[in-house]
């Protein structure tokens, strides 16, 4: 099982949008609309933002969103704000009780 | 709350064996999925193995087949990954996590496993 591709980095300006990828196959992100985004902190374990493509668990602010176009996923960030800078991974449910992560993505906050 | 906290990391050389434990604060550990999942000093996250609400079903990365054994005590509320034959590879931050197929939805702080010699 092969890790989801996503970008190695992302930036933008206080106030702006970012987004970031996760490329899959019909075998994961395709198959499924089980996809899940987790930010995390340097030092810190991850935190679950965004689970089933797009739904927020309580307490994340709905400046997070998700989507999925086929085999590639996406999480936005609006309104860029200076605590959103850390390393966000995308996961996906790969079949058969079977789970696969993303690279990640440094997110920085210019 | 429900909170996860792992233990039993340390160094252990190429080819020796580490049991981790995972202790639940709560009795929503019974009834859920639980994985282990890894990270590399300044690499991704990996998922490693899935053990289902009762420890009838297990699933492993193929890189772990064989070596590594994940179960479960649902009266204690502890789940377990006793790691064999370990590698300089399996050198990660180890985290349970509880999931389902949707996502991996807490986390406990994790505890580091070093294979060196």
């Amino acid at each position: 099982q092969s890790a989801l591709t996503q970008p190695p980095s992302a930036s933008g300006s206080p106030g702006q949008s970012v987004a970031i990828s996760c490329t899959g196959t019909s075998s994961d992100v395709g198959g499924y609309n089980t996809v899940s985004w987790y930010q995390q902190y340097p030092g810190e374990a991850p935190k679950l933002i965004i689970y089933e493509v797009s739904k927020r668990p309580s307490g994340v602010p709905n400046r997070f969103s998700g989507s999925k176009s086929d085999n590639t996923a996406s999480l936005t960030v609006s309104g860029l704000q200076a605590e959103d800078e850390a390393d966000y991974y995308c996961s996906s449910y790969a079949g058969s009780n079977n789970y696969v992560f993303g690279s990640g993505t440094q997110v920085t906050v210019l | 709350e429900v909170q996860l906290v792992e233990s039993g990391g340390g160094l252990v050389q190429p080819g020796g064996s580490l049991r981790l434990a995972c202790a639940a604060s709560a009795s929503i550990f019974n009834g859920y999925r639980m994985s282990w999942v890894r990270q590399a000093p300044g690499k991704g996250l990996e998922w490693v193995a899935d053990i289902n609400f009762d420890g009838s079903e297990k699933k492993y990365v193929e890189s772990v087949k064989g070596r590594f054994t994940v179960s479960r005590d649902n009266a204690k509320k502890s789940l377990l990954l006793q790691m064999d034959s370990l590698r300089a590879e399996d050198t990660a931050i180890y985290y349970c996590a509880r999931g389902s197929q949707s996502a991996f939805d807490t986390w406990g702080q994790g505890t580091m496993v070093t294979v060196s010699s």
